[in-house]
């Protein structure tokens, strides 16, 4: 089965730094563009980051300079470094695999970060 | 940053009804749009790829079309289960936009 799964959510404080992880099975990891979604409890879909086959990334202003995602094709991984956290960044953090032609077609089922005092 | 605006934000419909939510994007994006479901405590599946093409596994009483800047997701005979949030999204630019989602309630 294609499946994502997303881990090391948790507590911070505020400034802190936190790192996800998102391990990826059942298609060929290397071949997809991965995406990392957040989501506000209650609130919309923000995307985070983007990081393509050959290594570029992409951020939108809110997490720019902060944030770095990476990929591990070895490894079947992903992961987001996330610097300077805020309590804005509070949300559940999704692993999406995507293809521009074709969606967002597999998420994971998030991880979520608290970022409080 | 390519701006995507739904709506309406919420709307009432029962069984068997016909519903109909718009997505704009600020500037145009061609067909590259996708719409997503979400039901609460879950993570969104794709419905609609590329404006109107029906994501495998998903009923044919979904159905999307547009191109440009105005889209459009239709849902044929509401069944209950397809009470939840959609969300179009647009992957014409590298920066990822959202629509602010259409919540489908009883």
């Amino acid at each position: 089965d294609v499946q994502l799964v997303e881990s090391g959510g948790g507590l911070v404080q505020p400034g802190g730094s936190l790192r996800l992880s998102c391990a990826a099975s059942g298609f060929t990891f290397s071949s997809y563009d991965m995406h990392w979604v957040r989501q506000v409890p209650g609130k919309g879909l923000e995307w985070v980051s983007n990081i393509g086959t050959a290594g570029d990334t992409y951020y939108p202003d809110s997490v720019k300079g902060r944030f770095t995602i990476s990929r591990e094709n070895a490894k079947n991984s992903l992961y987001l470094q996330m610097n300077s956290l805020r309590a804005g960044d509070t949300a559940v953090y999704y692993c999406v695999r995507a293809v521009v032609l074709y969606g967002m077609d597999v998420w994971g089922q998030g991880t979520t970060v608290i970022v409080s005092s | 940053d390519i701006q995507m605006t739904q709506s309406p934000s919420s709307l009432s419909a029962s069984v068997g009804d016909r519903v109909t939510i718009t997505c704009r994007a600020s500037q145009s994006i061609g067909s590259f749009l996708n719409w997503y479901q979400q039901k609460p405590a879950k993570a969104p599946k794709l419905l609609i790829y590329t404006s109107s093409n029906l994501q495998s596994g998903v009923p044919s009483r979904f159905s999307g079309s547009g191109s440009g800047t105005d889209f459009t997701l239709t849902i044929t005979s509401l069944q209950p289960e397809d009470f939840a949030t959609y969300y179009c999204q647009q992957s014409y630019s590298t920066q990822v936009t959202f629509g602010g989602g259409t919540k489908v309630e009883i």
